[in-house]
């Protein structure tokens, strides 16, 4: 069984860098499947934010690619996301997902609540 | 920057069936990108319902359909339950910009 779990500080301050990890389960990393993020503001929809191959190949959502960075890691088979000068439209729940054979998502962490705030 | 429209609410009574609708366009759903639908249960992550507009994933009740025509996509429940009382998501691919995923504003479905 596929699992993913995020972890990562529930708090940022405005301007700093959002950091957090996925970590994966029950199936290798390197494997033939893209490894992403989406996000979801308290109260509102789902934004995609990207995603990641194993072998680092990277696609961004364009109106965050300035700031997004991820990378994997296949020894600890997980992957991290660094969101930078963030902001309080930053606040959002954010889970990690694997992308399926097409373009959906098929697995999918719990989620983890950041809060931009000073 | 939801780019698939769909209707805030729906309601029905139990073994109603109910039909929720995704509105897209031409760089999204009408250039024959495949939609997916998502449900979220209260305070949980979201969980894939239909992929590739009509199939469903191992264990997702037959009560659940899909489908697609030009620039929209339907999901139907058929058989209303209790159970199914949850925030509904589409989700597709744009190609606009440089291609990124588009997921639609969201449905919440009341079991009356």
């Amino acid at each position: 069984q596929v699992q993913l779990q995020e972890s990562g500080p529930g708090l940022v301050k405005p301007s700093d860098t959002l950091s957090l990890t996925c970590a994966v389960s029950g199936y290798s990393i390197s494997r033939s499947n893209w490894w992403g993020w989406i996000r979801q503001p308290p109260g509102k929809g789902l934004e995609w934010i990207g995603y990641i191959y194993y072998s680092g190949s990277i696609y961004y959502n364009p109106s965050l690619k300035s700031r997004v960075t991820m990378s994997v890691d296949t020894s600890k088979n997980q992957f991290s996301l660094k969101l930078s000068s963030v902001t309080a439209v930053d606040t959002a729940v954010y889970y990690c997902a694997r992308r399926g054979e097409r373009n959906y998502f098929d697995y999918w962490g719990q989620g983890t609540l950041v809060t931009v705030s000073s | 920057q939801s780019v698939l429209t769909q209707p805030p609410s729906v309601s029905g009574a139990p073994g109603q069936r109910v039909t929720l609708s995704c509105t897209g366009s031409s760089s999204n759903i009408g250039t024959n990108y495949d939609v997916h639908w998502y449900q979220q249960l209260p305070g949980t992550a979201p969980k894939l319902l239909i992929y590739d507009n009509s199939n469903r994933p191992s264990g997702v009740p037959a009560r659940f359909s899909g489908s697609k025509s030009g620039t929209s996509a339907s999901l139907a429940i058929t058989g209303l339950q209790a159970e199914d009382e949850a925030d509904y998501y589409c989700q597709s691919y744009d190609r606009s910009l440089s291609g990124y995923y588009v997921f639609g504003t969201g449905t919440k479905v009341t079991v009356l």
